[in-house]
């Protein structure tokens, strides 16, 4: 079965730079979520969105925005990187934002150097 | 603000033990908890979804429970095996909202 697709797999970054992840969510899902995890952390929501509409916004930093597509893919765009930036950065995506499990996607891990 | 707890943060047990994790949560009101799976550095493998109004899930070896009412959730691991070493996260969800997660626990299955 299809799952959701995130690229690139590992990005490497120099502070002051700007970086952007893609997220490809399983077809027919309508809803993306991402979400940040640091070295040891637990995984910290950024943003959703739903039918290319912003729905719910959580700990994103200013510097960063994301948008949703026509064909449901997502990105996120992240400009002057910091040190602290560095993660593994999460997109999940659901069906109608409802009862339905969230999949992850394998993630994308960040260095800011 | 919901919180998500998890105990124990850590657990090393023998292999063919079975073993429960626990989970809880500050807010009862929930609309779903859902259990993952991570391996290190690896992406969030979904285990169990629970919706508010269901008591316990199975897939093969894990049977997750949910005492609503109470705020917590137990994920319980029959036969465990070397393959289950990784860390277990809950996360609950109210209503049309994201996850918020637990810190996880971290299982180590000794062979």
């Amino acid at each position: 079965a299809a799952g959701v697709i995130q690229s690139p797999r590992h990005l490497i970054k120099e502070k002051r730079e700007t970086a952007t992840l893609k997220c490809y969510p399983i077809p027919r899902h309508d809803t993306v979520y991402w979400y940040q995890q640091g070295p040891g952390q637990d995984p910290q929501f950024l943003i959703s969105f739903y039918e290319k509409m912003q729905s719910d916004k959580g700990s994103i930093p200013d510097r960063f925005s994301a948008q949703q597509f026509s064909d449901y893919h997502s990105e996120l765009n992240m400009s002057s990187l910091e040190l602290g930036d560095s993660a593994l950065y999460f997109c999940a995506s659901s069906f109608s934002a409802g009862a339905d499990t969230q999949y992850f996607g394998p993630g994308t891990r960040l260095t800011v150097l | 603000k919901q919180e998500v707890t998890q105990i124990p943060a850590a657990l090393s047990v023998p292999e063919g033990e079975n073993l429960v994790l626990n989970c809880s949560f500050t807010d009862s009101a929930i609309y779903n908890l859902q259990w993952f799976r991570q391996d290190p550095g690896k992406g969030l493998t979904s285990l169990l979804l629970i919706q508010s109004s269901q008591r316990e899930q199975t897939s093969g070896r894990l049977n997750a429970s949910l005492d609503k009412s109470s705020g917590r959730s137990t994920l319980y691991i029959a036969a465990s095996q070397p393959g289950d070493s990784a860390t277990y996260l809950c996360a609950v969800r109210k209503g049309n909202t994201p996850l918020v997660f637990g810190k996880g626990t971290r299982l180590s299955v000794i062979a």
